[in-house]
């Protein structure tokens, strides 16, 4: 079926540092979102971004966070500077337009220390 | 408190056996239910939709939907061992910007 691709799939990095996911998307979808899992706690949204745009973001979505995807290739999450809070497994998800099937891709596990 | 709950928290089923799971709303502004299913260390994968109320069933799964009371129940028929993982509810408002709302998820356990 169709696949959702996250680079890198581990993240090791020191807090107060940038770091960039990566997810390439089903091909012809056209929402994306980005989701955080901590172990144990329930899976929840951060984003979701559309023609370029972001059409709503939680509170978890703090003003260090920010989307992209610039001319159609991989749609990224960038924190900056990172806290531990933010240590996690974020999940990329794409869909077409409508209540279509969200595909997740494999996660990106992100260790602050 | 938890806007979409679900019940078991976790269940051990036999080989075999029926595996019900539930998931129930308190948020009265959704109009979809979605069950995803997640095995360890992967990614969550939709198994069923349902938007309307009664039931709909695909294969071994069955999913059933009271709109009235916000509660949306999954029954895995002959389960099987590699049906363990864990199981999603999430729900959604009608609209564009498809965001879920996911429980905490009940661990299905299938023993041999």
């Amino acid at each position: 079926g169709p696949k959702v691709l996250q680079i890198p799939s581990h993240q090791i990095i020191d807090m107060g540092q940038m770091v960039t996911l990566n997810c390439d998307p089903v091909s012809n979808h056209l929402y994306f979102y980005w989701y955080k899992q901590i172990l144990g706690q329930q899976m929840e949204f951060l984003v979701n971004f559309y023609n370029g745009k972001v059409m709503e973001k939680s509170k978890l979505f703090k003003d260090q966070f920010s989307v992209e995807r610039p001319d159609g290739s991989y749609f990224t999450l960038k924190i900056q500077p990172t806290a531990l809070e933010d240590s996690a497994v974020y999940f990329c998800a794409s869909s077409p337009p409508g209540p279509y099937e969200q595909y997740f891709g494999p996660g990106t596990r992100l260790t602050v220390l | 408190q938890q806007k979409v709950q679900q019940s078991p928290e976790s269940l051990i089923v036999p080989e075999g056996g029926m595996a019900s799971l539930n998931c129930t709303s308190s948020d009265r502004n959704v109009d979809y239910f979605w069950w995803y299913r997640q095995h360890s260390g992967k990614s969550p994968k939709m198994l069923m939709s349902i938007f309307s109320n009664g039931e709909k069933e695909e294969g071994r799964f069955t999913v059933h939907l009271n709109k009235a009371s916000l509660h949306t129940s999954l029954h895995i028929r002959d389960s099987q061992p590699s049906d363990s993982a864990l199981y999603l509810c999430a729900a959604s408002k009608a609209g564009n910007t498809g965001k879920l709302i996911f429980g905490l998820g009940t661990t299905l356990q299938v023993q041999p």
